[in-house]
């Protein structure tokens, strides 16, 4: 069955360093996202990305924050320089054609952790 | 900013009950809702959805009701399984936009053998 990955799984990083964290979605899906999950907090929307350009973003995705589709296959998510409040679970979503379906299906998302 | 509400924290039902878990929600935009089921240390895993056209949708042990009126959804289990236990969001999102999920809290569903 597709899935949705994501690397790496853990990531340790020092506050002001920037990260990419990296997204394969499924192979034919439309539709990307990223969200987040702060510790003990609800998974929030960060961005959508379709047809190559971003199509919404949250109040979160601020300057720092930028998402491209390098090639075909991945989707990133990079933070230029990081904060404290940045540590969270990242996940990455896809969805397929419209006409096909709107459910959004989860990668296992990249634990970052910002000292 | 709680659009999606999921007022109890956790559920624990005994292994072959039913398990029903509750959503409600503020903004009357939202036109499809989702549940999901996560494990710790993994992605959320996408279960049953139903679109604001229907009232019910079922598949296999898992049925997703949707009260328009009060704005609630609910999802039950049944017959409850102990692989079932894990934490259950619902998710909301208005079609035709970039469809973005706004999630609730989550309940955690024990089912004890």
């Amino acid at each position: 069955e597709p899935e949705v990955t994501q690397t790496p799984s853990h990531q340790v990083t020092q506050m002001g360093q920037e990260v990419i964290l990296r997204c394969v979605p499924i192979s034919n899906h439309l539709y990307f996202y990223w969200y987040r999950q702060i510790l003990g907090q609800k998974v929030e929307f960060l961005v959508s990305f379709y047809n190559n350009e971003i199509s919404e973003k949250s109040e979160i995705f601020d300057d720092q924050f930028s998402v491209e589709r390098p090639d075909g296959s991945n989707f990133t998510l990079k933070i230029r320089s990081t904060k404290l409040e940045d540590s969270a679970m990242y996940f990455c979503a896809s969805s397929s054609d419209r006409a096909i379906s709107y459910e959004q299906y989860f990668g296992p998302g990249t634990r970052l952790t910002v000292t | 900013d709680q659009q999606v509400k999921q007022n109890s924290p956790s559920l624990s039902v005994q292994e072959g009950r039913i398990s029903i878990l509750n959503c409600d929600y503020t903004n009357s935009m939202f036109d499809y809702f989702l549940w999901y089921k996560k494990y710790p240390a993994e992605g959320p895993t996408f279960l049953i959805s139903i679109s604001s056209i229907k009232d019910k949708n079922e598949d296999g042990r898992f049925t997703v009701f949707l009260n328009k009126s009060a704005k609630h959804l609910s999802l039950h289990i049944v017959p409850s399984q102990p692989g079932d236990s894990a934490v259950y969001f619902c998710a909301a999102s208005v079609q035709g936009g970039s469809e973005k999920l706004v999630f609730g809290k989550g309940t955690k569903l024990t089912v004890n053998p």
